[in-house]
């Protein structure tokens, strides 16, 4: 059974910084892209960055570039989200999401329960 | 403000269709055909239902159809029913840089 698995999440004040990971089972960890989405409180969906299947090809969204750094493990089948400078509007549940493609086909067939995260002093 | 833009509210009665309106550019919506769609219940996490603009994956009812127009694509659901009450997102790839553009979210009403 697929599982995509999100943990780090918690409650950090502005300009700290937090490690989101995505433990992942019961499919090829190491032939799909993966992705992180974000949804703030309320609000819609916000893609924010994405790694391709072997790590080589990485992006995020240019509003977080430089704050946030995606990687990935293939060998322990984790995917890791660093988030540094957090601000407040960064608050949201961090959702990690499976490709189905190994470069990227840009959309999203399975999603993790998420993990929150909350900016705030 | 989203990317590509979608209706806040639709509504339909058990039995009916609906369609939700996702309206872009022709930089992602209208240029490529990669568009997908998300049903979201509240608290849960969002589930795949069209992607390439029409195709179902399996598991997902042939009641959830997808289109595209120009600058727009479509989520049609037909034979509404109860559960189908929940929030859509569309996405959409927008090319190199960009990548991945969602819609605001449309909250669907089963009433």
């Amino acid at each position: 059974q697929l599982q995509l698995v999100e943990s780090g999440g918690g409650v950090v004040q502005p300009g700290g910084s937090l490690r989101l990971s995505c433990a992942a089972s019961g499919f090829t960890f190491s032939r799909h892209a993966l992705h992180w989405v974000r949804q703030a409180p309320g609000k819609g969906l916000e893609w924010v960055a994405i790694i391709a299947y072997d790590g080589d090809f990485k992006y995020v969204a240019d509003s977080l570039k430089g704050r946030f750094t995606i990687s990935r493990d293939n060998v322990k089948n984790t995917l890791y989200l660093y988030m540094d400078r957090l601000r407040p509007d960064d608050t949201a549940v961090y959702y990690c999401v499976r490709d189905p493609g190994d470069h990227g086909d840009y959309y999203f067939d399975h999603w993790g329960q998420g993990t929150l995260v909350t900016v705030s002093s | 403000q989203s990317a590509l833009t979608q209706p806040r509210s639709v509504s339909g009665s058990p039995g009916q269709s609906v369609t939700i309106s996702c309206t872009g550019t022709r930089n992602d919506v209208g240029y490529y055909n990669y568009v997908s769609w998300y049903q979201q219940h509240p608290g849960k996490a969002p589930r795949l239902l069209i992607y390439d603009v029409t195709q179902r994956p399996a598991g997902v009812p042939d009641r959830f159809s997808g289109s595209k127009s120009g600058n727009t694509a479509s989520l049609t659901i037909s034979g509404l029913q109860a559960e189908d009450e929940a929030d859509y997102y569309c996405s959409s790839y927008a090319g190199t840089y960009t990548f991945v553009v969602f819609g605001g979210g449309a909250k669907l009403t089963v009433l």
